[in-house]
């Protein structure tokens, strides 16, 4: 069975443009959580979406936005990129989204702003 | 304790081994707490997920132990090898419905 998968695996951006991540859970998954990781600190959550519905949000400016789709693929998206923006993305997906389930965790998007 | 600490930051042992770190976490409001072993160049993989106060998870070397009154879960790897070597990352979930990661622990087990 694959496992999470993420593209692209790199990509490098200017200031003020705008990126789209994209990440497939693993077959029979319906939750997709989406995280930053700076380097030299843990991941911080941004988002979770079961069943295409957001579940949570962590603390991150509006600029950030995602959305699942019916096959329970999801996207972030982030507008006005800035240099505090680069990062690696990781996504990780569960079954139902309950927080005292296994998360499994995609490669990551590594996102450069220049 | 607001945030998720991990300690130590890094960690270098000799094969044979056995070593333990530690998470600190909010007492309050807990929900779960999870562990991951974060091999470089690979995805982060859990480990185990506790939600009981005094809860004990064990995983071939590895095992975890939990306290949720004071905020606290060890991990111990017991005879370390050198594929043990990655970063292990706590989270805590609270009833708020977020996941807090700590900074990680680097370990290094040298042959």
């Amino acid at each position: 069975d694959a496992g999470v998968t993420q593209s692209p695996t790199h990509l490098i951006k200017t200031r003020g443009q705008h990126v789209t991540l994209r990440c497939s859970p693993i077959s029979g998954h319906k939750s997709v959580s989406w995280y930053q990781q700076v380097l030299g600190q843990g991941p911080q959550f941004i988002f979770q979406y079961y069943e295409k519905e957001e579940r949570g949000r962590g603390n991150f400016p509006d600029r950030f936005s995602a959305r699942q789709f019916p096959n329970y693929s999801s996207e972030l998206n982030v507008n006005a990129l800035l240099l505090g923006d680069s990062a690696l993305y990781l996504c990780a997906s569960s079954r139902r989204g309950d927080r005292v389930e296994e998360q499994y965790f995609g490669p990551g998007t590594r996102l450069t702003v220049t | 304790i607001l945030n998720v600490e991990q300690s130590p930051q890094s960690l270098h042992v000799q094969e044979g081994d056995s070593t333990n770190f530690t998470c600190s976490f909010p007492s309050s409001n807990f929900y779960a707490l999870h562990w991951y072993r974060w091999e470089t160049a690979k995805s982060p993989e859990a480990l185990f997920v506790m939600t009981l106060n005094g809860d004990e998870k064990k995983k071939g070397r590895i095992s975890a132990t939990l306290n949720t009154k004071e905020g606290y879960s060890y991990l111990y790897i017991k005879g370390s090898q050198p594929e043990d070597s990655a970063t292990y990352l706590c989270a805590f979930s609270s009833n708020n419905n977020d996941m807090r990661f700590g900074a990680g622990t680097r370990l290094t087990v040298k042959p």
